[in-house]
């Protein structure tokens, strides 16, 4: 069973559509995260939520809105996708608000057009 | 949000030669995580260090926490072509804060 589940895997599209990416995560843990890969390799922290309540919210632009229904699923909307939005968007989880090891889901490769 | 600095920010070795790359942090940490990110993939959790001074191997890795907790390092011995990826730092103190990782390549 995967621990981390996001989907899609793969998501092109065009410049100014709307887009969403979902996780899931079947490890129990309390706290998801988002982050941003860009192709240098930098991890980027965009989001994080503890029992469904957001504790981090770095300086990202308000298109990008995460909304947690419960504490396995955190899901990413993004609107009005521009160039730079181009980038994998890994979905993560761990237990304790990142004081224990994080599970990283499989990535979505995100690439506008 | 606090700085961990990562350096180098590439490293290339002949396969068998060591290779290490250095966390640092201005402020003390409560611990230090590693990960590790083969090419295409996603990063996968390593090992984590809490303790001052703390010393951890797994097989060809060690581990090392500072005295002062404000620096990590992880060594490989005898590099092999399945130890290519880019080795990530991640350290908490109010909240979790990647590096910006080595990325290792070794020639065969």
């Amino acid at each position: 069973d995967t621990a981390v589940s996001q989907t899609p895997k793969y998501l092109v599209t065009q410049m100014g559509n709307d887009k969403s990416i979902k996780c899931e995560q079947n490890l129990g843990h309390d706290t998801m995260y988002w982050y941003k890969q860009d192709s240098k390799k930098f991890l980027k922290i965009m989001f994080s939520y503890n029992n469904k309540e957001l504790i981090i919210n770095e300086t990202v632009p308000n298109r990008f809105s995460p909304k947690s229904p419960d504490k396995a699923h955190l899901n990413l909307h993004i609107n009005s996708l521009e160039l730079g939005d181009s980038a994998v968007y890994f979905c993560a989880s761990s237990y304790q608000g990142g004081r224990q090891p994080q599970h990283f889901g499989d990535g979505t490769r995100l690439s506008i057009l | 949000g606090q700085q961990v600095m990562q350096i180098p920010q590439y490293q290339h070795v002949q396969e068998g030669e060591d290779f290490t790359t250095y966390c640092n942090s201005s402020t003390t940490l409560s611990n230090i995580q590693w990960y590790k990110q083969r090419p295409g993939g996603h990063p996968v959790f390593l090992i984590q260090l809490v303790k001052s001074g703390e010393v951890k191997k797994q097989k060809r890795l060690t581990f090392q926490f500072g005295e002062a907790k404000k620096n990590s390092s992880l060594h490989i011995t005898a590099t092999q072509t399945t130890d290519v990826g880019t080795y990530f730092c991640a350290a908490f103190n109010n909240d979790m804060r990647f590096g910006a990782g080595t990325r290792l390549t070794v020639k065969p």
